[in-house]
């Protein structure tokens, strides 16, 4: 399997655009999660699917960040209007069966908002 | 509520030295499962090992093992013989299970190893 395959890799907008991140989970993973990496605050989860569906969302930071994961294998983070403090990396990771198995990870995003 | 505690921010060794990683964790869970994992300068998280909370018995991995302690609830890494290959920065991470609920991956701040010629 070629791993989780996120895109873009990096990604530079200008503040108040529309920015989507993509993300295509390992094949069979039923286990799908997104982070972001600041300097700041570190890993943090933003939300995570379970056999697609949305099961916990509390770390969405606020309503101009929505996710959605249409089918298995794809899902995208969306936000709408962007703005400089939404730089960061965006990593996508799956895993398979269970919150506490080893989720493998994507090869990020670099988002920059000027 | 759960904790992930990486008190070396960064470690430099020259190479061929001996370093260990430091890693302390908090949790209410009556199961859980540690974590450790690897972004090298490239950016990429990579997964390195996972241990659960039953399993106490050390491991090694070439020139990788891990030390778990429940008892200071410290699960440190160590490299032996570092290489300047394994320069990366260092996550430790906690995943729980109480009671049926599983609770969400919790990780470190990090340590940055820095291995030199």
């Amino acid at each position: 399997d070629a791993g989780v395959i996120q895109s873009p890799r990096h990604e530079v907008t200008e503040m108040g655009q529309e920015v989507t991140l993509r993300c295509k989970p390992i094949s069979g993973h039923d286990y799908l999660f997104w982070y972001r990496q600041t300097m700041m605050r570190g890993l943090e989860l933003l939300i995570y699917f379970n056999n697609n569906v949305p099961i916990d969302d509390s770390g969405m930071p606020e309503d101009r960040f929505s996710a959605k994961m249409p089918n298995a294998s794809f899902s995208t983070l969306k936000i709408q209007p962007s703005e400089p403090r939404d730089s960061a990396v965006y990593f996508c990771a799956s895993s398979f069966r269970s919150l506490n198995t080893e989720a493998f990870f994507g090869q990020g995003t670099r988002l920059t908002v000027v | 509520a759960q904790k992930v505690t990486q008190a070396q921010t960064e470690i430099s060794v020259v190479e061929k030295e001996d370093v260990t990683l430091d890693c302390v964790y908090e949790t209410r869970d009556t199961t859980y499962y540690l974590f450790w994992y690897k972004q090298p300068p490239s950016g990429e998280l990579v997964f390195l090992i996972r241990r659960n909370s039953f399993d106490e018995q050390n491991e090694i991995s070439g020139r990788y093992s891990w030390n778990f302690q429940k008892s200071t609830s410290s699960f440190n890494f160590t490299i032996t013989a570092s290489q300047v290959v394994d320069s990366a920065v260092y996550f430790c991470a906690l995943s729980g299970r109480n009671t049926g609920t599983a609770s969400k991956l919790t990780f470190g701040t990090g340590t940055r190893l820095q291995v030199t010629l």
